[in-house]
């Protein structure tokens, strides 16, 4: 079955610094891939829709120069966390669509972003 | 707005017993419910889905039946199996395209053999 890649699992970081989280679709190519936020015992809340090729689109309340996403090919979408700070410290999920007959969501497995 | 309330977990059983993990949802006009389901190290993965009312969707010994009139979306098992050890979310989408699922918190399903 189709398989998204999400890259890393699992990161700590500096208060200040910049992190990157990458999504790739492995066997199929999403025009469109979605960005999620989870913190402990919550609902993965929608952060933003990336558009390959074009801006994302944010959620209400979300950051857009804070939560930099990047879409530059089918198979890949980026979302940096500039100047992350603790708070910022959350399970990040992405997911990708992939279109046709079926329409289906496959996601990636997530990762976990602990900001000292 | 759209949300997606379900049970608190971690919900523990022995192997073969009977699950349910409950989700009711609240929406304007007629959603599509899905669930799905994590497995450790893994990403969410569709279970099982129903687009209207009635409809039961299943899958893997899951079912689930959408229930209009208690806006309920009930995920259900006869015997569990040790393998069924995940975290199970309940999630609904009013449009068409999944750019709007609204997901549950997540229910943890933890089955001893």
């Amino acid at each position: 079955g189709a398989v998204v890649s999400q890259h890393p699992s699992r990161v700590i970081c500096k208060s200040g610094t910049s992190v990157k989280i990458e999504c790739r679709s492995l066997d199929f190519q999403a025009t469109t891939m979605f960005w999620y936020r989870q913190f402990p015992k919550q609902s993965l809340m929608l952060m933003a829709t990336s558009n390959e090729g074009s801006k994302a689109t944010y959620e209400q309340g979300v950051e857009k120069d804070k939560f930099l996403i990047n879409h530059a090919s089918l198979t890949l979408s980026t979302l940096t966390v500039t100047s992350a700070h603790p708070e910022d410290s959350s399970f990040y999920i992405c997911s990708a669509r992939k279109t046709g007959l079926n329409e289906k969501l496959f996601f990636g497995s997530g990762t976990q972003l602990s900001v000292l | 707005g759209d949300s997606v309330t379900q049970m608190e977990g971690p919900v523990t059983l022995s192997e073969e017993a009977f699950l349910t993990i409950n989700c009711t949802y609240t929406a304007t006009g007629y959603p599509s419910l899905f669930w799905y389901v994590q497995y450790p190290g893994e990403g969410l993965q569709l279970l099982l889905k129903a687009t209207k009312a009635d409809d039961k969707g299943s899958n893997k010994g899951f079912e689930a039946t959408y229930r209009k009139e208690t806006t309920s979306f009930h995920l259900e098992k006869g015997s569990v199996q040790v393998s069924d050890s995940a975290v199970y979310f309940c999630a609904l989408s009013d449009k068409k395209g999944y750019s709007t699922l609204t997901f549950g918190k997540g229910t943890m399903l933890l089955v001893s053999p």
